[in-house]
């Protein structure tokens, strides 16, 4: 069964820094690798989707890696704002394991002003 | 704002009770999968439909089940309700066949949450 791991599990930062939240999954056999940001209390918001074939995604500050021979995912946030501050959940879809995303439990960010 | 919407957005009922909610998939989306949010987890797939047929299920008991209507709504009924059942119940929508199909962007409601006293 794919398991799917995020270090780490709360980070803070002040206003300006640049970080990374890190993903690992157990079975490298996957269609795609997705990141969310989920906020208090709400649904998920697709950030980026990165296919098998792909090494990185790109979108505004945000910057999604894949390394799926290690099992590893990288989301970098350039220049963090205050209002980045939420849960980011990284989940993949396995190619042998139904159609269904496995989620990790998640890294809450908080960027202080 | 995901075009995915989900009814009603809080409810609390007694366990051993019932309960329906429901999904509004995004237009043009054939494919709905609905996950269970505990708090301070991530989600956990339930069942997922594909043109009104169940297409892939979780971990989880038969009291848990769901339906999918022509125009691709779909809901998710639970029976006899437990207290670990209490959580935000997320749907989630998409196109062609499974979850995120050839690969496209899956996009998810709200959620539901749902609290058993």
């Amino acid at each position: 069964k794919q398991e799917v791991t995020q270090i780490p599990a709360a980070l803070s930062v002040p206003e300006g820094e640049n970080l990374v939240l890190n993903c690992s999954f157990t079975d490298s056999a996957i269609y795609n690798l997705q990141w969310f940001r989920q906020d208090p209390g709400k649904g998920l918001t697709s950030l980026l989707l990165i296919q098998s074939s792909q090494r990185e995604q790109t979108s505004g500050r945000l910057n999604a890696s894949l390394d799926k021979s290690s099992g590893r995912s990288t989301l970098y946030i350039a220049a963090s704002q205050p209002g980045d501050s939420a849960t980011y959940l990284c989940a993949v879809r396995g190619s042998n394991t139904g159609n269904q995303f496995y989620f990790g439990t998640g890294t809450s960010l908080t960027v202080i002003p | 704002e995901t075009g995915v919407t989900q009814s009603p957005t809080h409810l609390i009922k007694t366990r051993g009770q019932q309960v329906t909610l429901r999904c509004s998939s995004q237009s043009g989306h054939n494919t709905v999968s609905w996950y269970q949010q505990a708090l301070g987890q991530g989600p956990q797939f339930i069942f997922q439909y594909y043109r009104e047929e169940e297409n892939g299920r979780g971990n989880f008991p038969p009291r848990f089940s769901g339906l999918q209507f022509p125009n691709y709504s779909s809901e998710l009924n639970v029976n006899a309700l437990e207290l670990d059942d209490s959580a935000l119940y997320l749907c989630a929508s998409s196109w062609g066949l499974g979850a995120g199909g050839s690969g496209n962007t899956i996009y998810f409601g709200e959620g539901s949450w749902l609290t058993v006293v």
